[in-house]
């Protein structure tokens, strides 16, 4: 089993209101990852969780808060967001992080397409 | 000079046409390539992975890989309008930060013509 599942599929949001973004893996992977992704670019990193320990923010807005209660769930936290924060998120996990090679190896869910009104 | 890159496309051919899609890498640190195919809206999937130089086949595809050159190419043959989407090559490398550990480049879209 390679799936990673994310919820919702939809998100449409107020700049005022808080909501979360779920994503789920059973494959005994240690690394977590969000990325977001706008319209006909590549995946941009915004996360990594590594043990369940943030090992890479890269810069995000605070309005983004990722949370890893435990290996198999990810959230991030959405708050006050603006409409250019629209964009498809997308969660992704890897056996390990940081080792090179196979390890490294990412399967991605379906993504949550998030508007942000 | 970008670390990863790719034609960016897009690229339209025939249904039965065989598909080359190429990405250029400037860090020789890049050990181990990958090759995501991501359909409209959706999540991108892994289609194949390779270590070492040479090619690997996996059905229709075949990924292709020249470290000496820092050349890697995903050939499809017999392409079919399924096979539209957008293709992403990635390369991983042992050691650095993540910016270097892990790269994906821009995507190359492709559209199989019926």
């Amino acid at each position: 089993d390679t799936e990673v599942t994310q919820t919702p599929k939809h998100l449409v949001m107020g700049m005022t209101n808080k909501k979360s973004l779920k994503c789920e893996q059973h494959m005994g992977h240690r690394a977590m990852y969000w990325y977001k992704q706008k319209a006909k670019k590549p995946p941009e990193l915004m996360f990594v969780y590594s043990y369940e320990k943030l090992s890479i923010n890269e810069s995000v807005p605070s309005r983004f808060s990722p949370e890893c209660p435990n290996s198999s769930l990810l959230n991030l936290h959405l708050h006050a967001l603006q409409p250019e924060d629209s964009a498809l998120y997308l969660c992704a996990s890897s056996p390990r992080f940081q080792r090179g090679g196979i390890e490294d190896t990412q399967y991605f869910g379906p993504g949550t397409r998030l508007t942000v009104l | 000079q970008k670390e990863v890159e790719q034609d960016p496309g897009p690229l339209s051919v025939p249904e039965g046409a065989i598909v080359s899609l190429n990405c250029t890498y400037s860090n020789s640190a890049f050990q181990y390539f990958m090759w995501y195919r991501q359909y409209s809206r959706k999540g991108p999937e892994l289609l194949m992975y390779t270590y070492s130089s040479g090619n690997k086949e996996d059905g229709r595809f075949t990924a292709q890989v020249d470290k000496s050159s820092k050349y890697i190419s995903l050939f499809i043959r017999d392409s079919q309008p399924s096979d539209s989407a957008t293709y992403l090559c990635a390369m991983s490398a042992i050691g650095g930060n993540y910016g270097q550990n892990f790269v994906f480049g821009p995507g190359t879209r492709l559209s199989v013509l019926p």
